[in-house]
């Protein structure tokens, strides 16, 4: 059981770049979501699904995409990079999205846009 | 909307010392609250969370009371360790189609030997 997966683990893109950042998670968790976090602003919700063929904008969705076509996996979509979306970008999943359950999150991913 | 205030950081302490980590939250209804740690490095852990008033979380030594009345959900530890080093972050969350993470900004602890 390796919970919450994301790669790459670090990456570096010019402006206008595109890139998908991965996540996976291996529970059979219904709820998946992607945060940002950047200093002084805690986490900040970017999208979210809570299931598959499902997906929703969170408070900061402007320059992202997502699609949920499986259960297992929540991709985050960068379709022209700027450097405003430096961040560590963090997938989190849980059960489902029931007020009392759990969200696990993944170990993160560093991106720098230059 | 719904929020989350945590006290400002950097905290630093003596290995033994007592913490607290003050968190008040504005919330409708009757949300679960969290506290998740993140150490240097590495993504977020569940800590303790608490999912009703006057409920107590705890785990490794650490508690917080969930205080409607107050509307708080502090963060308390007797002793700690330098190996409590890390960030703290208080959360809360609603179900059903709100059933999203809403977090505090954080806060560093540093533990001294």
């Amino acid at each position: 059981n390796a919970g919450v997966t994301q790669t790459p683990k670090f990456q570096v893109l010019k402006t206008g770049q595109s890139m998908t950042l991965q996540c996976a998670q291996d529970m059979n968790h219904e709820y998946m979501s992607w945060y940002r976090q950047d200093p002084g602003m805690g986490l900040r919700l970017i999208h979210y699904s809570v299931g598959a063929g499902i997906t929703d904008q969170g408070e900061v969705p402007n320059g992202y995409n997502v699609s949920r076509s499986t259960t297992e996996d929540f991709p985050l979509r960068l379709l022209s990079a700027a450097p405003s979306q430096t961040s560590v970008y963090f997938c989190a999943s849980s059960y489902q999205a029931g007020s009392t359950d759990t969200q696990y999150f993944g170990p993160g991913t560093r991106l720098t846009v230059l | 909307g719904d929020s989350v205030t945590q006290m400002e950081g950097p905290v630093t302490l003596s290995e033994e010392a007592f913490l607290t980590i003050n968190c008040t939250y504005t919330a409708t209804g009757y949300p679960s609250l969290f506290w998740y740690v993140q150490y240097p490095g590495e993504g977020l852990q569940l800590l303790l969370k608490a999912t009703k008033a006057d409920d107590k979380g705890s785990n490794k030594g650490f508690e917080a009371t969930y205080r409607k009345e107050t509307t708080s959900f502090h963060l308390e530890k007797g002793s700690v360790q330098v190996s409590d080093s890390a960030v703290y972050f208080c959360a809360l969350k609603h179900g059903g189609s709100q059933g999203n993470l809403i977090f505090g900004k954080g806060t560093k602890l540093s533990v001294k030997p």
